[in-house]
């Protein structure tokens, strides 16, 4: 079945650690994107990308950081830097162009920073 | 700015009709969604409105009106499996991410 899949679901760490979270599609979209939801919030862009190598930050990247080595996958790693780190991840796919970009999700992955 | 305002909470009756609206900006719009989303789980999608009008779809409707910067989720009959939160999501002309709202969180109660 295709679909999108990030690991992990629960995700604890120290503060001042650095942590990735991972994200991998198998529906053969060109776009990814990370968001952040916070309780009562909606979804905030942190980054997307387009296509392989190339990325763009979101409203609010600092802290954050990516890569897009391969097309299925766009992992996310969450500095030091970031200061308020502990929040529910989402990434998503989309198809590129023709109007209707419909953005599918991953489950999340909800981080807590202790 | 590109500002999409959704209730922040609404709460119905079991087997009633509600509507969410929601407002945005017509500069650059190309396109809207809904999505429904349960406490602690992934948005899954529910309709897409890129011309004006009605679009239905089972219990669940969706309007648009380009020149008026405005939406409206409806959702009929309701069950109480319908409590989520409803997220509103435009994409803006000459990009291809959703930008999304705070989100609606419905509370049905029997």
């Amino acid at each position: 079945d295709g679909g999108i899949t990030q690991s992990p679901k629960y995700l604890f760490r120290k503060e001042g650690q650095n942590v990735t979270l991972s994200c991998e599609q198998n529906l053969n979209h060109d776009a990814m994107y990370w968001y952040r939801q916070d309780p009562g919030q909606g979804l905030r862009l942190i980054y997307y990308s387009q296509i392989v190598n190339d990325f763009q930050k979101g409203d609010i990247a600092e802290g954050y950081s990516v890569s897009r080595e391969k097309k299925e996958s766009f992992p996310l790693t969450v500095t030091s830097a970031q200061k308020n780190p502990t929040a529910f991840y989402l990434c998503a796919s989309s198809i590129v162009g023709g109007g209707r970009s419909e953005a599918f999700f991953g489950q999340g992955t909800r981080l807590t920073v202790v | 700015g590109q500002n999409i305002d959704q209730p922040t909470e609404m709460t119905a009756t079991e087997g009633a009709i509600v509507q969410i609206n929601c407002t945005y900006q017509t500069s650059g719009f190309n396109g809207l969604f809904w999505y429904q989303q349960h406490a602690g789980e992934a948005p899954t999608f529910l309709s897409y409105n890129v011309l004006d009008g009605l679009e239905e779809k089972g219990r669940f409707s969706s309007f648009l009106s380009r020149s008026k910067g405005y939406s409206y989720l409806l959702l009929k009959e309701l069950q109480m499996k319908d409590s989520a939160s409803y997220l509103c999501a435009v994409i803006w002309a000459g990009s291809y991410q959703l930008t999304f709202g705070k989100g609606t969180k419905l509370s049905v109660i029997p």
